[in-house]
């Protein structure tokens, strides 16, 4: 089946840093990765779109110039929080899709000190 | 604004007990309805439901959904103790892999031997 990877698995950073998460479509070409965002005991919610080649679509109340998206091949989709804040520590999960499917990474924790 | 409502949020049952799992929505342009189980990471793809009064079965869970009544439910027979997750329902204006979801809040089930 297809395979989404996502990486680091955990980071700590400093507040005022900039992170940068990586998912990877390991055997599958995937024009479109989507980014979500869950905090505990809350479900996930789409922060964007991300399209190759083309600008990340924002949903409403996501600031896109404070979660930067680059999908710059049809495998790698980043998410770079920027100057991070404790309160963008977060579990982020990004997804691909293939046909009728949506397949999800195995998130990442970011906790920001 | 789409929404996805799932109840309960919660469950505690009895090895071997059936439980239903309950997903109301309301998406622009609905097309799929997908549910997922979420242990300790990414979740897991259970059904995609696009027609109205067709049950999806796999094993000892199934699914149908009702888009007059804007409605799904997952029945869970005969559980057992890895059951134990949360479930979450998502709503997608197209098909699963071709547009972002919107997700409930999920149901956290919880089996106990």
């Amino acid at each position: 089946g297809a395979v989404v990877s996502q990486h680091p698995s955990r980071v700590i950073c400093k507040s005022g840093t900039s992170v940068k998460i990586e998912c990877r479509s390991l055997d599958f070409q995937a024009t479109t990765m989507f980014w979500y965002r869950q905090f505990p005991k809350q479900s996930l919610m789409l922060m964007a779109t991300s399209n190759e080649g083309s600008k990340a679509t924002y949903e409403q109340g996501v600031e896109k110039d404070k979660f930067l998206i680059n999908h710059a091949s049809l495998t790698l989709s980043t998410l770079t929080v920027t100057s991070a804040h404790p309160e963008d520590s977060s579990f982020y999960i990004c997804s691909a899709g293939q046909k009728y499917e949506q397949y999800f990474g195995p998130g990442t924790r970011l906790t920001v000190t | 604004e789409d929404k996805v409502v799932q109840s309960p949020l919660s469950l505690v049952v009895h090895e071997g007990d059936t439980v239903t799992l309950n997903c109301s929505y309301e998406v622009t342009n609905f097309r799929s309805l997908l549910w997922y189980k979420q242990e300790k990471k990414a979740p897991t793809f259970l059904f995609m439901l696009t027609s109205s009064g067709i049950e999806k079965k796999s094993g000892r869970l199934s699914s149908i959904l009702d888009k007059k009544e804007l409605f799904s439910i997952l029945n869970i027979t005969a559980t057992q103790t890895g059951d134990s997750a949360v479930y979450l329902c998502a709503g997608g204006p197209v098909g699963g892999g071709a547009d972002g979801l919107t997700f409930g809040k999920g149901t956290h089930l919880i089996i106990q031997p």
